[in-house]
């Protein structure tokens, strides 16, 4: 069964750093993996959009990387902003199932103080 | 603006009392889904829908019911809510249900059942 892990939970960095959020899942049978952005009392945005057969994704300051047989993901930052501050959810399709479900992680809490 | 919205964004009700969340989307996508998402439990998909008339269950399909009779609406029903079905309700859609779609998400419903 797959399975997806975000370490760390909660994260706080000063203002202009460059930080990385890591996911980990544990069956590489996997589809894509996507990274999702939740602000308190609204949805989940989409930030990248990374398929199996690719290394990285960027968007402006965000680069996803994604090694798919070692089961691994991350989420570079540059230059943190406070407006960055949310939390960070990346979810894999999963290969075994053709049901469209998406497999999320718990979550990094990002903090970006000013 | 293309997007998916959700009705109720908040909602308190009473054990027992039917109540129907609704989702709407106006990109002409195919596929959508209900997830549910709970602390330390993440989120879980509850159903999902290939196209018209098309529904099948998720991991957690106990307590809810679903129909799709039009594209576009995908509404959530919940015949005789309870106190564990309070939680934050996201509706989900994609072109399809394939390999390479992004999933977009509504604003979310957070339901509390006393």
């Amino acid at each position: 069964k797959q399975e997806v892990t975000q370490i760390p939970a909660a994260l706080s960095v000063p203002e202009g750093e460059n930080l990385v959020l890591n996911c980990s899942f544990t069956d590489s049978a996997i589809y894509n993996l996507q990274w999702f952005r939740q602000d308190p009392g609204k949805g989940l945005t989409s930030l990248l959009l990374i398929q199996s057969s690719q290394r990285e994704q960027t968007s402006g300051r965000l680069n996803a990387s994604l090694d798919k047989s070692s089961g691994r993901s991350t989420l570079y930052i540059a230059a943190s902003q406070p407006g960055d501050s949310a939390t960070y959810l990346c979810a894999v399709k999963d290969g075994s199932s053709n049901t469209g479900k998406l497999i999320f992680g718990q979550g990094t809490t990002l903090q970006v103080k000013p | 603006e293309a997007q998916v919205t959700q009705n109720p964004r908040y909602l308190i009700t009473v054990t027992g009392k039917k109540l129907t969340v609704t989702c709407s989307q106006n990109m002409n996508h195919e596929y959508m889904s209900w997830y549910r998402q709970d602390p330390g439990l993440g989120l879980r998909q509850i159903y999902y829908s290939m196209n018209v008339e098309v529904t099948d269950k998720g991991d957690v399909p106990e307590g809810y019911k679903v129909s799709r009779k039009e594209k576009r609406n995908f509404p959530l029903i919940l015949e005789s809510p309870s106190p564990n079905q309070t939680s934050l309700y996201f509706c989900a859609s994609s072109l399809s249900a394939g390999l390479w779609e992004t999933q977009y998400f509504g604003p979310g419903t957070r339901l509390l059942v006393l």
